[in-house]
């Protein structure tokens, strides 16, 4: 058990529609990162928050977004969804930049 | 654009053999990391290699960093069959406000 946890772990919808995705980070880390997993583009890096604000962002959408909260979980909010949006999307989380990063258990969103 | 090139993709071998998987790297990075993740499973970390010339091993699995050469190595010695996963190696590209650029990784199938 990473301690990082993620809900839903499995999630079903339509094309157009608009998901969130949650995270909560190991106890005492600041840092949370998203990432997607696909057949296509296998492991891609999202966006990161650190301590409740962006520091990075990689390959995402703008259709994407996210944001940490004060409590530090993260959630990950996936709109206009299409179906090359289904995959496996993985938050981890670290106590400081470049330390190992932790991974949870992830939500495998699927768009009928 | 950093690329993480590792090969093999592909490898089924046999109990009892060893071998080795190669990561390649396009920028300057001294941290290096190795993930296993087991079918529709979460990655599990394998090593933090940190610096030029480190070596890490756990049971099996050995790897090694050669940041002259943008090069790590993940050897696996008398394979068993419970060490079949994917393998990814991954590194930040520098800086630390930055996310994991991942490889393709090396699906391991071990027979008995």
């Amino acid at each position: 058990d990473s301690g990082v946890t993620q809900t839903p772990k499995h999630l079903i919808t339509a094309t157009g529609q608009r998901v969130t995705l949650r995270c909560s980070p190991r106890s005492g880390d600041l840092s949370v990162y998203w990432y997607q997993q696909s057949l296509d583009q296998g492991l891609q890096f999202l966006i990161q928050y650190y301590n409740g604000e962006e520091r990075a962002k990689g390959n995402i959408l703008e259709r994407f977004s996210a944001q940490q909260f004060p409590d530090l979980h993260s959630e990950l909010n996936l709109s206009s969804l299409e179906l090359g949006d289904s995959a496996l999307y993985f938050c981890a989380s670290s106590v400081e930049l470049e330390t190992p990063q932790h991974f949870g258990d992830g939500t495998r969103l699927s768009i009928l | 654009e950093l690329k993480v090139e590792q090969n093999p993709l592909f490898l089924s071998m046999q109990e009892g053999k060893n071998y080795t998987i190669y990561c390649n790297y396009s920028t300057t990075s001294d941290r290096l990391y190795w993930y296993r993740q087991d079918p529709g499973k979460s990655l599990e970390s394998l090593f933090v290699l940190l610096s030029n010339g480190a070596v890490k091993q756990e049971g099996r699995l050995m790897a090694s960093l050669d940041t002259k050469a943008r090069l790590s190595t993940l050897h696996i010695t008398a394979a068993v069959h419970d060490l079949s996963a994917t393998y990814f190696c991954a590194v930040f590209s520098g800086g630390g406000a930055d996310g994991l650029t991942f490889g393709k990784g090396t699906h391991l199938i071990i027979q008995p």
